[in-house]
């Protein structure tokens, strides 16, 4: 199975900050036939299921604001926050869907500070 | 829009089962496949398996493989997932998630989920 980690576990941002998260995938999920990365980001409030933010590493999902974005390749992959707002607190999980079983990471708790 | 409303909570001895439904709405279930993850108290989330739209095929997690049965009902645009022979190991929220639709890789995404059905086991 791939490992998905996460990194770091928690942080807390001050409002209108940036926050960043890392993910690594303990192979690469970079996919030679089609140039692309099979991971995903999702977000999680307390008490609901997961959003979808970005898949292929980069793309945004509809709708959603354009202060979050995801960077990264093989096996290295960052989601960034450009500017923290409440509603943004949250566990946030990385996903590879490269292989089965479709393994997540840990998540990674953003709070306000 | 689309929506996907799970049945409610089960409390369940070890060694029983339990059958999770996942009604759609909004969408055709027979166009979308339909993935089943589970997260347990303070763990990750954990991919159980899925239900391929079209051929009805499935794959499972090895984890699991043996123990869990996914299928759906067309006619009740409905998607289930049993799991059996259960333990305390098993209490957890399990979610549907529609597989996006756009490719054959995106069916790999999960852009729609259920509101989690908990599942308690204990004895």
């Amino acid at each position: 199975d791939i490992v998905m980690t996460q990194s770091p576990d928690s942080l807390a941002v001050s409002l209108g900050e940036r926050a960043t998260i890392s993910c690594k995938s303990s192979q690469s999920v970079l996919y030679s036939s089609n140039n692309k990365n099979f991971l995903a980001w999702y977000q999680q409030k307390p008490g609901q299921p997961p959003k979808l933010l970005i898949y292929w590493a980069s793309t945004r999902e509809s709708g959603v604001p354009d202060r979050f974005s995801g960077s990264g390749s093989g096996t290295d992959f960052t989601l960034t926050i450009s500017s923290l707002q409440a509603e943004d607190v949250a566990v946030y999980y990385c996903q590879q869907y490269f292989t089965t079983p479709f393994t997540f990471g840990p998540g990674t708790k953003v709070d306000i500070k | 829009q689309v929506q996907l409303v799970q049945s409610g909570a089960e409390v369940k001895k070890p060694g029983a089962s339990v059958k999770v439904s996942c009604k759609a709405s909004g969408y055709t279930i027979t166009s979308y496949n339909m993935h089943w993850v589970r997260q347990a108290p303070g763990q990750r989330l954990e991919w159980m398996g899925w239900i391929n739209a079209g051929s009805s095929n499935t794959k499972y997690s090895q984890k699991f493989q043996g123990r869990v049965t996914i299928t759906r009902d067309a006619s009740a645009n409905t998607a289930y997932m049993e799991l059996s022979s259960l333990r305390s190991e098993d209490t957890a929220v399990y979610y549907c998630a529609r597989g996006m639709g756009s490719d054959q890789w995106l069916v790999r995404v999960k852009d729609y989920w259920g509101q989690g059905t908990p599942v308690t086991v204990s004895s």
